[in-house]
């Protein structure tokens, strides 16, 4: 079955770190365009930052800086690493694959998404 | 940096009814790179369309996307119970890559 399972949100404190994993099945990690994509409570959906199949990697404004996107193909797992976590990254993170065979860039398969509470 | 406006905000009708969602972008966008989504409470979003008007898989044929440029229509041709939710559109573009609109709440009238 093609899924993805986010893990790793919790309670942390402004200015501390924390690193999501996203442990994807049915499908290859390395070879699509992974993305994170967050929502706040009760908000719309913002895209955080994606990892390309050649791994170049690309983030949203907000987060550049402090945020870094990764991935082990050992593990077929992609990563978020958040630093300088500020009360505002509080949200729901979902990852998303976006085919890269499909000229789309539509993100068609997201995980149960993990929450962060910067507190 | 293109910014997508969703209208109405919510939409009230009752099932079997036709619903129509727009899109609109500041700036005219590619109908390859543009996409809807489907959210229910407590759920991740769905893919419903991408391309502007291709059903992803398994996606019933009451959904249709259509438009171009900067307007982009997504319509639910008889709402299902299971088709009240907030629909997203997405686009794929210059900085930010992606960009999302606020959504439009579908409700039971």
């Amino acid at each position: 079955e093609v899924q993805l399972v986010e893990s790793g949100g919790g309670l942390v404190q402004p200015g501390g770190s924390l690193r999501l994993s996203c442990a994807a099945s049915g499908f290859t990690v390395s070879s699509n365009y992974m993305n994170w994509v967050r929502q706040a409570p009760g908000k719309g959906l913002e895209w955080v930052s994606i990892i390309y199949t050649t791994v170049n990697t690309y983030y949203a404004d907000s987060v550049k800086g402090r945020f870094t996107i990764s991935r082990d193909n050992s593990k077929n797992t992609l990563y978020l690493q958040m630093n300088s976590l500020r009360a505002e990254d509080t949200a729901v993170y979902y990852c998303a694959r976006a085919p890269s065979h499909s000229n789309s860039y539509a993100f068609d398969i997201w995980g149960q998404g993990t929450m962060v509470t910067v507190s | 940096e293109i910014v997508l406006t969703q209208s109405p905000g919510t939409l009230s009708l009752s099932p079997g009814e036709r619903a129509t969602l727009s899109c609109r972008a500041s700036q005219s966008v590619s109908s390859s790179y543009l996409a809807w989504y489907q959210q229910k409470p407590g759920q991740a979003p769905r893919l419903l369309i991408s391309g502007a008007s291709s059903r992803a898989t398994g996606i019933p044929d009451r959904f249709s996307g259509s438009g171009s440029g900067t307007d982009f229509t997504l319509t639910i041709s008889r709402l299902e119970p299971e088709d009240f939710a907030v629909y997203f559109c997405q686009q794929y573009g210059s900085s930010p890559l992606f960009t999302f609109g606020p959504g439009t709440k579908v409700d039971i009238k």
